[in-house]
Order: C-alpha cells, then structure tokens, then sequence
C-alpha cells in the first residue's frame, strides 16, 4: 500500500461547482497535512495546511479525519484559474520528510 | 516574496555525463529537500537536510548520485554518471517542519 493515496482524476467539472478531493495516508501515526497545488511545467506551491480541527481559507476548506487516515480538500464556487493538479501531502511521524500523493487533476470548464 | 533559486533551468546532457545542479534555499530555513518529479512515479523525496546536516538519503541511487550543503546559501545535487532514466524535474525545497516548504522553479534535466 502506497504512503498517500489520491484518485488521481482528471476530474472535469463546471464553473462554479463544488468539487471535494479525498486522500488516504498509511502511516496513523502521521504528524502534518498539507494540500499543494501544480499548474502544468510549474512547481509545487503550498495551498494549505490541514488542522485537526479543519481549516477554512476563502473557498478552499480542509478536513482531517485521524481514524479514518484520509484528509479532504473542497472547493467551492469552483473559477477557471483552480485548474490544477492537486497534491496531497504527508509528514509521516518520526520521519520528518514530506511524502506526496500523485495528484488530482482537476479542470474548471467555462 | 524570498523564493527558492535553483541553477540551471534546464539542462540536456549526453549519457555519461556529469550533471551538477545548484539550490539556494531560502535564509534561515532550516530544512532543505531535493525531489524528482517523472509522469510514471510523481514526486519523489531523494534527500533532505536539517541544518545542513544530511538526514536522509535512502531515495537516491548512492552510486551514481550525491546531495551536499556546503554552506546555508547552497545545495547541491550531482549525477555521476548520468544516464538517459535520469532525465527528469528536479525539484528543491525549503522550510520548516510542520510549518510549509517552499520549492524551486525546477531544474528540468534531459539525458540523451
């Protein structure tokens, strides 16, 4: 079983609509969560992180569920310029490095 | 914004080759990664510093390649020799532990 799991998509949806992401991770003992996002031949930005209470920054809202081990991204009121790919991020406990899933990909159509 | 400078952009490179490519982490960050990102295997962690000290470098292939921190303001990664399964987005990235990290623009490296 790999560290991070993503659907990998692509996921097509219109403008304007919700769209949510799920992620699975392996290791419960897991300390940090984080969502980054990747335009096409671009690196790798940080979106957010993931709270164990959840979190909330404008449209994005992010969800942590320990005893389940999946962490969620939704957007709402989806726009043209959230076209990316969507990776889920892991700080596995005691490892102190970042492991990533292998994207969403998600395109916002007119 | 401070921004993670890597060196070069891109690099093409005959099979055989050394191929040296440079990160300049952002001041006073005190944890620096290099990733390597292909279609087939996503990103994937080569090696990471704490305070220049290497941590861990069981992602990288020890034979051919090497990661060092010189100093605060450099990082570096070289491949020796290189071969045509090197070509790919090499990525790095500072920060702090459960805080963020910030990546590089990329070195995209092909290997012919």
């Amino acid at each position: 079983r790999k560290e991070v799991e993503q659907d990998p998509g692509p996921f097509n949806v219109p403008e304007g609509a919700t769209v949510a992401f799920n992620c699975t991770y392996s290791n419960s003992a897991s300390q940090s969560f984080f969502w980054y996002r990747q335009d096409c031949r671009k690196e790798p930005k940080l979106l957010m992180s993931v709270y164990s209470s959840g979190n909330e920054d404008g449209r994005f809202t992010a969800q942590l569920n320990r005893a389940s081990q999946y962490i969620s991204l939704l957007i709402r009121d989806s726009k043209l310029s959230d076209s990316a790919t969507y990776l889920c991020v892991v700080n596995p406990e005691g490892a102190q490095k970042l492991v990533f899933g292998q994207g969403t990909r998600l395109t916002i159509n007119p | 914004d401070a921004r993670v400078t890597q060196t070069p952009r891109h690099k093409v490179t005959e099979m055989g080759q050394e191929v040296t490519m440079r990160c300049q982490p952002i001041l006073g960050h005190n944890t620096v990664f290099w990733y390597r990102q292909t279609m087939m295997q996503g990103l994937e962690l080569l090696a990471y510093f704490r305070n220049r000290a290497p941590l861990d470098d069981s992602g990288m292939p020890k034979d051919r390649f090497s990661a060092e921190m010189p100093d605060a303001t450099l990082a570096t990664l070289k491949i020796q020799p290189s071969e045509p399964r090197d070509s790919a987005v090499y990525f790095c990235a500072s920060g702090f532990p459960g805080i963020g990290y910030t990546f590089g623009s990329g070195t995209r490296l092909t290997v012919v």
